[in-house]
């Protein structure tokens, strides 16, 4: 089965800063990979999805990330972080097996400061 | 485009009652997920089903759970009785279905949640 660690629980960050939020999977095969952001009270938002082709995928509000096959990891950077980008990540993982659910990390919350 | 929508958005009732939690997907959309979130466990996939259909309920929790979906816009989560570790925040997800090969491109989009506490 595969499964989902997101090593950073917490993270701070200046305003202006870059952000790199960690991703590590573990599953057999190519996974299809994605990160969700998820605002207080919210639901969760889709930032952006990798399952084939160019291992850098941009998402939306700047965000981008990477998958290194060698490395299980799918981080997601941002070069320059805003206030509004304060909320909680999740990294998740689906395996191209049939079954569509999404098996999610524990997420790691960031915290932007002034 | 209306999202996935879940009510209600907060409820709080006493332990040993029944409590319902509805969704309405995407119109269009044939796949339908309910999740669980805690502080404990994270977000756990409860069941989920496709054209209606449950297809893999192996996340519910025991036989207090159960989910319906009578027809394309509407399911339902029921737990009864309630009882405290019941307290979480239950999110609808809906996507619509794909080709394995595709699967990628139709990432699944979610509700505000369910928060709700049992005392």
């Amino acid at each position: 089965a595969q499964s989902v660690t997101q090593p950073d629980i917490h993270i701070t960050v200046s305003e202006g800063a870059s952000l790199e939020l960690r991703c590590n999977y573990s599953y057999g095969a190519t996974p299809y990979l994605f990160w969700y952001v998820q605002s207080p009270g919210q639901g969760l938002q889709l930032l952006l999805k990798y399952f084939s082709g160019d291992t850098l995928v941009q998402g939306i509000k700047g965000f981008e990330a990477e998958f290194k096959r060698s490395q299980s990891s799918f981080n997601l950077r941002k070069p320059s972080v805003h206030w509004s980008d304060a909320a909680e990540y999740f990294c998740a993982v689906a395996a191209d097996t049939g079954r569509r659910a999404l098996t999610f990390g524990s997420g790691t919350r960031l915290q932007v400061q002034p | 485009d209306a999202g996935v929508i879940q009510s209600p958005r907060h409820e709080v009732t006493e332990m040993g009652q029944e409590v319902t939690l509805r969704c309405k997907p995407i119109s269009g959309h044939d796949y339908l997920f309910w999740y669980r979130q805690t502080m404990m466990r994270g977000l756990e996939l409860l069941i989920y089903f496709n054209n209606n259909v449950p297809i893999d309920d192996s996340g519910m929790p025991e036989d207090r759970f159960s989910a319906k979906m009578p027809n394309a816009s509407f399911s339902t989560l029921k737990i009864q009785p309630s009882e405290p570790r019941d307290s979480a925040v239950y999110f609808c997800a809906s996507s619509l279905g794909a080709a394995l090969h595709s699967f990628g491109n139709q990432p699944q989009h979610f509700g505000d949640g369910t928060r709700l506490s049992i005392l």
